[in-house]
């Protein structure tokens, strides 16, 4: 069964970075896109950014470029996120979510979030 | 960016009601329309894509329907288990975005 597992809670200082996991259990790793979601307390939802690992090139909203990083390690079928110069309107659930390959956008597959607090 | 529109933001409903959401997007986004269920404290999970497909395991009383820029989520006879947050997000062109919701409450 196809599981996406993310590391847990994380409460930042502003301006410090946070680097959250997420592992794919199940597939072919290499070849499936895996997105970012955030949402804030109580908001929809915000797409941030996504990876191909096959590709190895990320593509973020314009909105986070700059400050986010998404990176996948093949070894272990983990996708990271990391933000930089956090700000308390980062603080949020993330959200990794992804497709089941060629020809599909749709997000088939969520991990279960993670509560990133950005708190002084 | 292409903005999603939902409507409306949130309704009243009772068990057995045919409930209609509707999301507009500001410019075509050809079929690549998917709506989401959330349920408070837990990760969306994806009811229907490309406009009309049930996903796996959805309850066939969940369809879509719609073309270009006009979609919409209907849920035949509401259950229980439907009161829920629904968003609909396009694939079409990146960034991708969703709808801001819309929560279907108890009546």
């Amino acid at each position: 069964q196809v599981q996406l597992v993310q590391s847990g809670a994380e409460v930042k200082k502003p301006g410090s970075s946070v680097k959250v996991s997420c592992n794919d259990s199940g597939g072919t790793f290499n070849y499936y896109t895996f997105n970012w979601v955030r949402q804030a307390p109580g908001q929809g939802l915000e797409w941030m950014g996504r990876i191909t690992p096959i590709l190895d090139t990320a593509n973020y909203a314009q909105k986070f470029r700059g400050r986010l990083t998404i990176t996948a390690d093949k070894s272990t079928a983990t996708v990271h996120m990391e933000m930089r110069s956090l700000k308390s309107e980062d603080t949020a659930v993330y959200f990794c979510a992804r497709d089941i390959g060629v020809s599909t956008t749709y997000y088939v597959y969520w991990g279960q979030g993670t509560l990133v607090t950005v708190s002084s | 960016d292409i903005q999603m529109t939902q409507s409306p933001s949130s309704l009243s409903a009772s068990v057995g009601d045919r409930v209609i959401i509707t999301c507009r997007a500001s410019q075509t986004i050809n079929s690549e329309l998917h709506w989401y269920q959330q349920k408070a404290g837990l990760a969306p999970s994806l009811l229907i894509f490309d406009t009309y497909s049930l996903q796996s395991g959805v309850p066939a009383r969940f369809s879509g329907s719609g073309s270009g820029t006009d979609f919409s989520l209907t849920i035949s006879s509401l259950q229980p288990e439907d009161f829920a947050t629904y968003y609909c997000q396009q694939t079409y062109s990146t960034p991708q975005t969703f709808g801001q919701g819309t929560k279907v409450e108890m009546k």
